[in-house]
């Protein structure tokens, strides 16, 4: 099993569509957890931390569920320019600080 | 601020040739990664550093080199470059810890024919 694994899509939703990717993780021991996201050809930016009793950040919802390891991201109202491709990415397994990368899931958001 | 800063943005090489892709940061961190990322795939880490002196093996180390003489700059070199090594390449750094941003690099396209 991978460390951090994401359904890679393509998720096709129109404009004002709410969507919600998933992204679990192998190792309970993970401390803490972020979604980046990665605009095509460009490299990955931080989109939003995820604490454990969940986080909103305007349209974004970030959520971690520690029992079932999964972290999740709701993004509400969906704007074309949401369009990218979001990485999960996960710290902190076995007393380490080196982030490990989910391979990413891609929204597409159409007019 | 600069940020993170790689060069170059883009290279060609010729089977077996040698190169390095240089990464500095500006951000006084002690932690800095090289990534590859393969077209539709996840980031894959290469190589790391949690300070100056101190480097180690990532998931895919192999055909690859780097050095950390300075808290600065942490340069990646291709020995004997192949085709499987066609990839783009991101270097990064954080201050380290479980809440440090990882700050990235524009990115490095290197293409071997």
């Amino acid at each position: 099993r991978k460390e951090v694994e994401q359904d890679p899509g393509p998720f096709n939703v129109p404009e004002g569509a709410t969507v919600a990717f998933n992204c679990t993780y192998s190792n309970s021991a993970s401390q803490s957890f972020f979604w980046y996201r990665q605009d095509c050809r460009k490299e990955p930016k931080l989109l939003m931390s995820v604490y454990s009793s969940g986080n909103e950040d305007g349209r974004f919802t970030a959520q971690l569920n520690r029992a079932s390891q999964y972290i999740s991201l709701l993004i509400r109202d969906s704007k074309l320019s949401d369009s990218a491709t979001y990485l999960c990415v996960v710290k902190g397994s076995g007393g380490s600080y080196i982030p490990t990368f989910g391979r990413g899931t891609s929204l597409i958001v159409h007019p | 601020n600069a940020g993170v800063t790689q060069t170059p943005k883009f290279r060609i090489l010729k089977i077996g040739q040698s190169m390095t892709l240089q990464c500095t940061q500006d951000m006084n961190h002690n932690y800095m990664y090289w990534y590859r990322q393969d077209p539709g795939m996840g980031l894959k880490l290469i190589y790391y550093s949690v300070g100056a002196g101190i480097t180690d093996k990532g998931e895919v180390p192999n055909g690859y080199n780097v050095s950390r003489s300075t808290t600065e700059d942490f340069p990646l070199r291709l020995e004997l470059a192949a085709p499987s090594q066609t990839s783009v390449y991101f270097c990064a750094s954080n201050s380290g810890g479980n809440t440090g941003e990882l700050f990235f690099g524009e990115g490095s396209r290197l293409t071997v024919l």
